[in-house]
């Protein structure tokens, strides 16, 4: 069956630490995978998009890789920060650049000050 | 950039009643936008596809004669929840396909509905 997994429920660090999470997929061959945040009570915001020709891409303090043959994404966020205390969510996109998102779980993350 | 505007952000409701959530994009044109249901935990679940001037697409399992969708515009998607059970209580998100922000897709902020 197809499954997308992020592997921890939730994720604790300490301010200033790089928070590394994984996205690991099954039985889907998706063009692009995307990350998005979303806070309590609120709707997802997308972060990044990586291309499946991509390995890597960063934005400030964000980077995502995309191992096509390992069939998993990591997202790291250095230097983090209280802030950025949410969920983050991996999504895959199936049935073509403009088909549907398909999100896992998401990972909790809680930067202690 | 891209702004997605959802109405009511909550509501409550009693059995059997309908409810309707709005979903605008307040400054871009969306021919597509997305309905999901999210339960505490768990992933967004896509429940159907929203095409301006045509009907909804409604993914497996999901009642489209209880959830309603009309996408009469470019800008605006509803959908109704039907004769509403307790077990409907869930958190309902709409997006949007905005390609100008890079495939990214933009959503809105929520609607969590109880129903009573």
């Amino acid at each position: 069956s197809q499954k997308i997994e992020q592997n921890s429920e939730a994720l604790n660090i300490q301010e200033g630490k790089t928070a590394t999470l994984t996205c690991n997929y099954t039985n889907y061959s998706p063009a692009y995978l995307q990350w998005y945040r979303q806070d309590p009570g609120r709707g997802p915001v997308f972060l990044l998009l990586i291309r499946e020709n991509e390995k890597e891409k960063r934005k400030e303090r964000l980077k995502v890789t995309f191992d096509t043959t390992l069939k998993q994404s990591l997202f790291h966020i250095t230097a983090s920060q209280p802030a950025d205390s949410a969920t983050y969510l991996c999504a895959l996109i199936v049935g073509g650049s403009q088909g549907n998102l398909i999100f896992g779980k998401g990972t909790k993350l809680s930067v202690k000050p | 950039g891209a702004v997605v505007s959802q109405h009511p952000s909550r509501v409550i409701c009693k059995s059997g009643t309908s409810v309707k959530i709005e979903c605008r994009s307040l400054d871009f044109q969306a021919t597509t936008m997305f309905w999901y249901r999210q339960f505490p935990k768990q992933s967004l679940m896509l429940m159907a596809t929203s095409n301006e001037g045509s009907k909804a697409t409604y993914e497996q399992g999901v009642e489209k004669d209880k959830f309603l969708i009309n996408h009469a515009s470019l800008t605006l998607s509803t959908l109704t929840v039907t004769s509403a059970h307790p077990e409907d209580s869930s958190f309902y998100i709409c997006s949007a396909d905005d390609r100008a922000t890079n495939y990214g897709y933009t959503f809105g902020s929520g609607t969590r509905l109880t129903v009573v």
